[in-house]
């Protein structure tokens, strides 16, 4: 059975302090890692990762996967108070497109 | 907006009732996914269809539980005699789901149901 375990399970930080997110994961035949924000509605796609040692980029946000270790990071610098949500992650195996997500980690970002 | 459209947004109903909700993926994706959210938990998978077919089923969908997408476009999941555990966030999300693609999923906001 795939399992996601993210960690830690939530997190306070002040404005303009950098967060890193972790996950790592289980799953059969790896086909994606996947990052999400939720806020009080439903899940927004953030990042897909496939290969192991690419970051991806957007704006403040970073993400990298290392597929021998079995996790990813999700990095937020220079946080702002708009950053406070929860972050999933989520991955798929090959043969399958559901995604086994974890139980997220609730970042709250303080003024 | 062609985002993911669900509705309704709200459902209370009293235990034993059926309720039906209905999801609009986004028009040019033709896979359609269903995930029930609880509290402190992440989306758990309950079904998938590729166009008109459902190809997967959680061991979570209960018999209670079905669902449709009749003409490879919009879905229906149906919960009959609703239990207080099906008390939930019932989101749908949509990829677009052509061979080899990625397997980006849009969520929709959600149909979050109560059940007296």
């Amino acid at each position: 059975e795939d399992k996601v375990v993210q960690s830690p399970l939530s997190l306070v930080v002040h404005e303009g302090d950098t967060v890193t997110l972790n996950c790592s994961y289980e799953v059969t035949n790896f086909r994606s890692l996947l990052w999400y924000k939720q806020e009080k509605k439903a899940p927004t796609f953030l990042f897909m990762l496939t290969s192991s040692g690419i970051e991806k980029k957007s704006g403040r946000l970073s993400s990298i996967l290392d597929k021998k270790e079995l996790f990813s990071i999700l990095n937020i610098t220079a946080t702002q108070t708009g950053d406070s949500a929860i972050y999933l992650c989520a991955v798929s195996g090959a043969g399958s497109y559901q995604l086994t997500f974890g139980k997220g980690t609730k970042l709250s970002v303080i003024p | 907006d062609t985002g993911v459209s669900q509705d309704p947004r709200h459902k209370i109903t009293k235990r034993g009732q059926n309720v039906t909700f209905r999801c609009d993926p986004i028009s040019e994706h033709n896979r359609l996914y269903w995930y029930r959210q609880t509290l402190g938990q992440g989306p758990e998978f309950l079904t998938y269809f590729q166009n008109e077919a459902q190809l997967e089923k959680s061991r979570l969908l209960s018999d209670r539980f079905s669902a449709e997408r009749p003409k490879g476009s919009f879905s229906t999941l149906e919960i009959q005699r609703t239990e207080q555990g099906d008390s939930a966030m019932y989101l749908c999300a949509s990829s677009l789901g052509t061979s080899g693609s990625r397997n980006e999923q849009f969520f929709g906001p959600g149909t979050r149901l109560t059940v007296l």
